[in-house]
């Protein structure tokens, strides 16, 4: 159980396009799900906090018109990198808390590998 | 002063030995505890959870949280080439809010 996907795993854009990744929960609801970035042999960097029906709550320096999130249902978040540009090339992860009791914990997704040119 | 700290490593054992992760932090109010294993390029994996102090075991692996000490261990017995990863610890305050990640520690298991 707990499992959380992402799509898709990698993608390689033109500088200048947008580019949409989707996180699902597969057998859980999540009214809560998280996105982070990761550069190479660094820890996790939270973006944003999403919250199905509800504006996403973006950290500080995250710029939420250029990260637009959708969380429009209790299994399904998007991010959408707007006008993408070779600095926004990373790792791309989000994760999930299920909507049961005693669940306190998130599971992540297998993350999203963005190349911007 | 970071809120988690993590030595990054990297360490590295032979097969079989014992490994021993730590983590220490500064905000007393954490009281979930988690462990994830991260191969590289994949996301993390969720290895162990705990809530407020005490120890847990899960086959070959034992999480403790010293609530007292603001300290968290993972213990990794008979280690394995496979248990080769980076390891994180997290922690937060209350269900379902943000997780606090420490740095992670790259761990290499040698046959």
């Amino acid at each position: 159980g707990a499992v959380v996907s992402q799509h898709p795993s990698r993608v390689i854009c033109k500088s200048g396009t947008s580019v949409k990744i989707e996180c699902r929960s597969l057998d859980f609801q999540a009214t809560t799900m998280f996105w982070y970035r990761q550069f190479p042999k660094q820890s996790l960097m939270l973006m944003a906090t999403s919250n199905e029906g509800s504006k996403a709550t973006y950290e500080q320096g995250v710029e939420k018109d250029k990260f637009l999130i959708n969380h429009a249902s209790l299994t399904l978040s998007t991010l959408t990198v707007t006008s993408a540009h070779p600095e926004d090339s990373s790792f791309y992860i989000c994760s999930a808390t299920p909507v049961v009791a005693d669940q306190e914990t998130q599971y992540f997704g297998p993350g999203t590998r963005l190349l911007v040119l | 002063q970071k809120e988690v700290e993590q030595d990054p490593g990297p360490l590295s054992v032979p097969e079989g030995a014992i490994v021993s992760l730590n983590c220490t932090y500064s905000n007393s109010a954490f009281q979930y505890f988690m462990w994830y294993r991260q191969y590289s390029r994949k996301g993390p994996e969720l290895l162990m959870y705990t809530y407020s102090s005490g120890n847990k075991e899960d086959g070959r692996f034992t999480a403790q949280v010293d609530k007292s000490s603001k300290y968290i261990s993972l213990f990794i017995r008979d280690s394995q080439p496979s248990d080769s990863a980076t390891y994180l610890c997290a922690m937060t305050e209350t269900s379902g809010s943000r997780l606090t990640f420490g740095e992670g520690t790259q761990l290499t298991v040698n046959p």
